[in-house]
């Protein structure tokens, strides 16, 4: 199993621009989790999804957007990239149930993005 | 709301001594989890250890152990035996329902 894969590992967008950060997980898992890291923050839920079809925002969804069409996918979309999201995105998926320690979390390897 | 609070931002060890990381939490639920998880230089997050909040025993994995306080809201972080390869920034996390929630974070270097 790869487990949770994120790509690209790195990118530089230029204010304004748009990109999607990919998230696959081949675990079958129900829940995923976009998380933004900022040097001395910690991680910050961006949105989540409890299954195909659902998704819900997180404590700083402002400026991102995300689907789940599938089971295996989370793709994260900043439409108008600004120098505030410059910051390392983590995706993580678990088996899902409540509360969260039945099964944590994984984690995918994180992307380190630059806005500029 | 839950918060998770790390006071302590940089700690420092010697190779081979005991080092115990601090975190609080506040959580409306009773039924939660709280975790430890290790995030070295290479950036990949990795679980240390969790504890049940209805287990009173606490947990331990080799190295790692925890000291969790339920009615204190504490949930530290003891690593006996320190390693080089034990360097890296430490997260505590509760997660109750879906979510998980973080700390900020210590970073953690073991000195030669």
């Amino acid at each position: 199993n790869a487990g949770v894969t994120q790509t690209p590992k790195f990118r530089i967008l230029k204010i304004g621009q748009s990109m999607t950060l990919q998230c696959t997980q081949d675990m079958n898992h129900n829940y995923m989790y976009w998380y933004r890291q900022d040097p001395g923050m910690g991680l910050k839920l961006i949105y989540y999804s409890v299954g195909a079809g659902i998704t819900d925002k997180g404590e700083v969804p402002n400026g991102y957007n995300v689907s789940r069409s599938t089971t295996e996918d989370f793709p994260l979309r900043l439409e108008l990239a600004a120098p505030s999201q410059t910051s390392v995105y983590f995706c993580a998926s678990s088996y899902g149930a409540k509360p969260l320690g039945h099964s944590p979390l994984h984690f995918g390897n994180g992307t380190r993005l630059t806005v500029t | 709301a839950q918060t998770v609070t790390q006071s302590q931002p940089e700690m420092s060890v010697q190779e081979a001594e005991t080092v115990t990381l601090s975190c609080t939490y506040d959580t409306s639920e009773n039924n939660y989890y709280l975790f430890w998880y290790k995030q070295p230089p290479s950036r990949q997050m990795i679980l240390v250890i969790r504890q049940e909040a209805y287990k009173q025993q606490n947990a331990t994995e080799n190295r790692f152990s925890v000291n969790f306080q339920k009615a204190a809201k504490s949930f530290s972080l003891k690593i006996s035996d320190s390693q080089l390869g034990d360097t890296a920034m430490y997260f505590c996390a509760e997660g109750a329902n879906s979510k998980l929630t973080f700390g900020k974070g210590i970073t953690l270097s073991v000195r030669p």
